[in-house]
């Protein structure tokens, strides 16, 4: 089945400080999607990236789809401690098809 | 975007009983889908729910094990049948449109 490699697994940076995670896949993804998960809740949608190519922010984060529809990274700037959580990439052939997700990198902002 | 209610939040029961979740969407939806989640790890498709027919089931997962229902397009349960202690998982129902959202999952632990 499709696998998506996710990286970091973990990161701990300093409040302030930009971060970078991304997804590879040896699939092609028609759609790919990053979600935020804090402890006891669902995962969240932050970004959803349907282009190859395409660029797209929200806020203090931006996210890219790669040019060969294989990868996406997510990058946030200027960190703050509310940005402690796991992110998942996920990756979708058809729209609002099954996702494929990611390991998840698990990020944690030291005030 | 789309409103998942999902219940129960959390619940304890014992081995050899069964669970049924509820997933209430707040608008109709194209496809609903229900991950297991196991602590630490990624969200892993258990099955797509299909309205007015049988749920497709991911490897590894058997309708014996987690019948699911989908009588419309804005509702579906699933259910932990016979459950051990291996099945202590969070349990999340996800609708798409384009992108899949998700509800807050509902936490179960077997004793």
């Amino acid at each position: 089945g499709q696998q998506l490699n996710q990286s970091p697994q973990s990161m701990f940076i300093q409040e302030g400080e930009d971060v970078s995670m991304n997804c590879t896949s040896s699939s092609i993804f028609n759609t790919w999607l990053w979600y935020k998960q804090d402890p006891g809740e669902g995962p969240v949608l932050l970004i959803a990236l349907y282009k190859a190519g395409e660029l797209t922010s929200n806020g203090r984060l931006t996210a890219q789809f790669g040019i060969t529809r294989k990868d996406s990274f997510l990058n946030i700037s200027a960190s703050i401690p509310s940005d402690v959580g796991i992110y998942f990439c996920a990756g979708l052939v058809t729209n609002a098809g099954k996702s494929t997700f990611g390991d998840g990198t698990t990020l944690t902002v030291k005030p | 975007s789309a409103v998942i209610s999902q219940k129960p939040s959390r619940d304890i029961c014992q081995r050899g009983t069964s669970l049924t979740i509820q997933c209430q969407v707040d608008s109709q939806v194209t496809m609903m889908f229900w991950y297991r989640q196991q602590p630490g790890q990624s969200l892993t498709l258990i099955a797509t729910a299909n309205q007015g027919s049988e749920a497709t089931y991911e490897s590894g997962f058997v309708i014996d094990k987690f019948p699911i229902s989908r009588p419309n397009l804005t509702f579906s349960t699933l259910t932990v049948s016979n459950m051990s202690p291996e099945d202590s998982s969070i349990y999340l129902c996800s609708a798409s449109r384009t992108e899949a959202f998700f509800g807050q999952g509902t936490r179960l632990t077997v004793v």
